[in-house]
C-alpha cells in the first residue's frame, strides 16, 4: 500500500541552527502539506503546497520556515534559526484532490527537538 | 472559523468495552468530518470519514455519525481489542485546503 514516508524520525538540533526535515509523498498526489503538534496541543496546520508554490500558509508558517519540491519526489520543510518553541512533531501529509471531502494520506511524523 | 473539540484523555478501558470518544466542531459551512488514527510509531491513518449531514462513517467497527444539529461526530465501538490501542484525532476539512485537529484522544485497552 502506497505510503507517505518521513525522514529522520527524531531529530535533535541546537538552538539557532538549521533544520531540513523530509518527506516522500504518494507518488501520484499533487497536493501536499506539513501539520505540526506541540506536545499535548492540537495538530496544527503549517502550509499546503501544489503545482511548485505555497497555495495556502497559516501564520505560523512566517519567514523562518520554507518548503521546497527539489525533485520529483520529496518535499521538504526547511526552518531557519531554530527556536526552543519549534519543538514538536512535524507530519507531511499528501492528497490526490483538492477537494473538502478527501482526505489526505500522513506520514508518521519528525519528532524535532530544539534543545 | 473552524474549530474541533476533542474528549481529553487518557482513556483506558478493557478489552470487550464500549468505547465512545466524544468530538464536537465549529465550521462556517458544510465540512467533511474524519476520525484518524494513530498507532505506536505510524502516521495518521484514515479510520472514516462522513461528508454530510447525517452519514455515518464506518470502519473495522468503528463508527461516527455527522450530526449537524448538535455539531458532532462521536466515535464509537461496540467492543474495544487491545489492537485498537492508539491516539485518535477528531478532524475537519472545510472548503479551504486544511484539516482543523483535535488534540487526540490516547486509547489504551488492557486484556
Amino acid at each position: 500500500e502506497p505510503e507517505v514516508t518521513q525522514t529522520p524520525s527524531h531529530q535533535v538540533t541546537q538552538m539557532g541552527q538549521e533544520v531540513i526535515l523530509r518527506c516522500v509523498p504518494i507518488s501520484n498526489h499533487l497536493y501536499f502539506y506539513w501539520y505540526r503538534q506541540i506536545l499535548g496541543q492540537k495538530v496544527e496546520f503549517l502550509v499546503s503546497f501544489y503545482n511548485n508554490e505555497i497555495s495556502e500558509k497559516s501564520e505560523i508558517f512566517d519567514d523562518q520556515f520554507s518548503v521546497e519540491r527539489p525533485d520529483g519526489s520529496n518535499f521538504t520543510l526547511k526552518i531557519r534559526s531554530t527556536k526552543l518553541e519549534d519543538s514538536a512533531m512535524y507530519f507531511c501529509a499528501s492528497s490526490d484532490q483538492d477537494l473538502g471531502n478527501t482526505e489526505a494520506f500522513f506520514g508518521q511524523g519528525t519528532r524535532l527537538t530544539v534543545v | 472559523g473552524n474549530s474541533v473539540t476533542q474528549m481529553e484523555g487518557p482513556v483506558t478501558l478493557s478489552e470487550e468495552a464500549f468505547l465512545t470518544i466524544n468530538c464536537t466542531y465549529t465550521a462556517t459551512g458544510y465540512p467533511s468530518l474524519f476520525w484518524y488514527v494513530q498507532y505506536p510509531g505510524e502516521g495518521l491513518q484514515l479510520l472514516l470519514k462522513a461528508t454530510k449531514a447525517d452519514d455515518k462513517g464506518s470502519n473495522k467497527g468503528f463508527e461516527a455519525t455527522y450530526r449537524k444539529e448538535t455539531t458532532s461526530f462521536h466515535l464509537e465501538k461496540g467492543s474495544v481489542q487491545v489492537s485498537d490501542s492508539a491516539v485518535y484525532f477528531c478532524a475537519l476539512r472545510g472548503t479551504g485546503n486544511q484539516f482543523y485537529f483535535g488534540t487526540g484522544t490516547s486509547l489504551t485497552v488492557i486484556p
